[in-house]
């Protein structure tokens, strides 16, 4: 197994412009997570989706948008960036058991310029 | 609204040294997770804890989770300098439409000199 799966690893972008940063599991895992990591911070949980064609915002939604057609694919789309968008972008994965823990993906290292 | 807070956020310890990061949360939860982070890595999982008096222990970290103080803590047994990262705690949200997300402490440094 892959585990989770993130494309790109760096980006640049420009002020207006947007991106789609892909995410991908191959665990059969129901749940899947968005989180943004600015420097020395914790993660915040952007969105997250509960199985195919369910998603919903976290705690941090304005600016990003998501999709979920298939249980493997969970792509994040940036809309218009902006420097605070400027932040390192982790995916996560979780069967959806009481015991289970959250698999993060290798991250996303975003740079708006 | 969940709040989490680790303390301390940065620890320098020296290498042999015994010490414990504490985790505290501020609303009722069932489970509570310890994450370890490589500088520019991922998040990789070391403990999930699921009740009150829950104890982990792998190789020099032992976790417990005491529920009625709201407070977990992660305890570092002869300090090596593998065990230099960042440390964070994330805590489950509470309820049945909860759907596993978690709220993340700030993150503790670790740094293990000689």
């Amino acid at each position: 197994n892959a585990g989770v799966t993130q494309t790109p690893k760096f980006r640049i972008l420009k002020i207006g412009q947007s991106m789609t940063l892909q995410c991908a599991q191959d665990m059969n895992h129901n749940y899947m997570y968005w989180y943004r990591q600015d420097p020395g911070m914790g993660l915040k949980l952007i969105y997250y989706s509960v199985g195919a064609g369910i998603t919903d915002k976290g705690e941090v939604p304005n600016g990003y948008n998501v999709s979920r057609s298939t249980t493997e694919d969970f792509p994040l789309r940036l809309e218009l960036a902006a420097p605070s968008q400027t932040s390192v972008y982790f995916c996560a994965s979780r069967l959806g058991g009481v015991a289970d823990t959250q698999y993060f993906g290798p991250g996303t290292r975003l740079t708006v310029l | 609204e969940l709040k989490v807070e680790q303390n301390p956020l940065f620890l320098s310890m020296q290498e042999g040294k015994n010490y414990t990061i504490y985790c505290n949360y501020s609303t009722t939860s069932d489970r509570l997770y310890w994450y370890r982070q490589d500088p520019g890595k991922s998040l990789e999982s070391l403990f999930v804890l699921l009740s009150n008096g829950a104890v982990k222990q792998e190789g020099r970290l032992m976790a417990s989770l005491d529920t009625k103080a709201r407070l977990s803590t992660l305890h570092i047994t002869a300090a090596v300098h593998d065990l230099s990262a960042t440390y964070f705690c994330a805590v489950a949200n509470a309820g049945g439409t909860s759907y596993g997300k978690l709220t993340f402490g700030q993150g503790t440094i670790l740094t293990v000199h000689p």
